[in-house]
């Protein structure tokens, strides 16, 4: 079945650092591809996503290309400031026959910034 | 903004008690979802709900869990006869359509804790 490899966390860096956050994945099919994330006591809320091969989504500094070829879709940051500490989730979307779609989720990648 | 609401946000039962788990998802939204996070593992599909019924559930979902729409507001998961590993954060999702890239809208979670 579908599945989602992300970078074990915790990642600890200090403000104004680059952030990378690797993820990838296997699935039949060309699945959407999204990274979620989840601040302390709320629920996961979308940050980007990529429908498509090749496909750029951006969102608050962050980003992440979608790469058919490597089957990859790594977030990026370019300056990381501390409100960005939360736990990030790379996900795919596979369409149900019966209706909605469904997430496979990575196991999630905890980030703390620190001054 | 909608959100998503759940309650309650922490439960405790002893194991072999029946549990129902609320949620209010966003009014004009069509799909329903839960998911389950035990600790340290990934975030995993439970059910997806649609047109008042089920329209794909996981393995996890078997003959002790339930998914219902009571009202038209709200969208419940029933856990029968609780067991330990039954112990996870719950999160009900909703979305507007089906397609692949259509965002899902996540509440913030009941964690239940199973003795």
């Amino acid at each position: 079945g579908d599945s989602v490899t992300q970078m074990e966390g915790p990642v600890t860096l200090s403000e104004e650092a680059f952030l990378t956050i690797n993820c990838t994945y296997t699935a039949t099919g060309y699945p959407s591809l999204f990274w979620y994330v989840q601040y302390p006591g709320e629920g996961l809320q979308l940050l980007l996503k990529a429908t498509k091969a090749d496909d750029k989504g951006s969102n608050k500094g962050f980003e992440a290309t979608y790469r058919k070829e490597t089957t990859s879709f790594h977030l990026e940051k370019g300056s990381v400031q501390v409100s960005d500490s939360a736990v990030y989730f790379c996900a795919l979307s596979e369409v149900l026959t019966g209706g909605g779609n469904k997430l496979t989720f990575g196991t999630g990648t905890q980030l703390k910034v620190e001054l | 903004e909608p959100e998503v609401t759940q309650t309650p946000s922490h439960q405790v039962t002893q194991m072999g008690q029946e549990v129902i788990l609320r949620c209010v998802p966003i009014s004009n939204h069509l799909y329903f979802y839960w998911y389950r996070q035990i600790l340290g593992q990934k975030v995993e599909f439970l059910v997806s709900f649609y047109n008042n019924e089920i329209s794909e559930k996981s393995e996890i979902f078997d003959d002790q869990f339930s998914v219902e729409r009571p009202d038209g507001s709200n969208f419940t998961l029933k856990i029968r006869s609780t067991k330990l590993e039954d112990s996870a954060m719950y999160f009900c999702a909703s979305s507007e359509e089906a397609s692949g890239g259509v965002e899902q809208f996540f509440g913030p979670g009941t964690r239940l804790t199973v003795l």
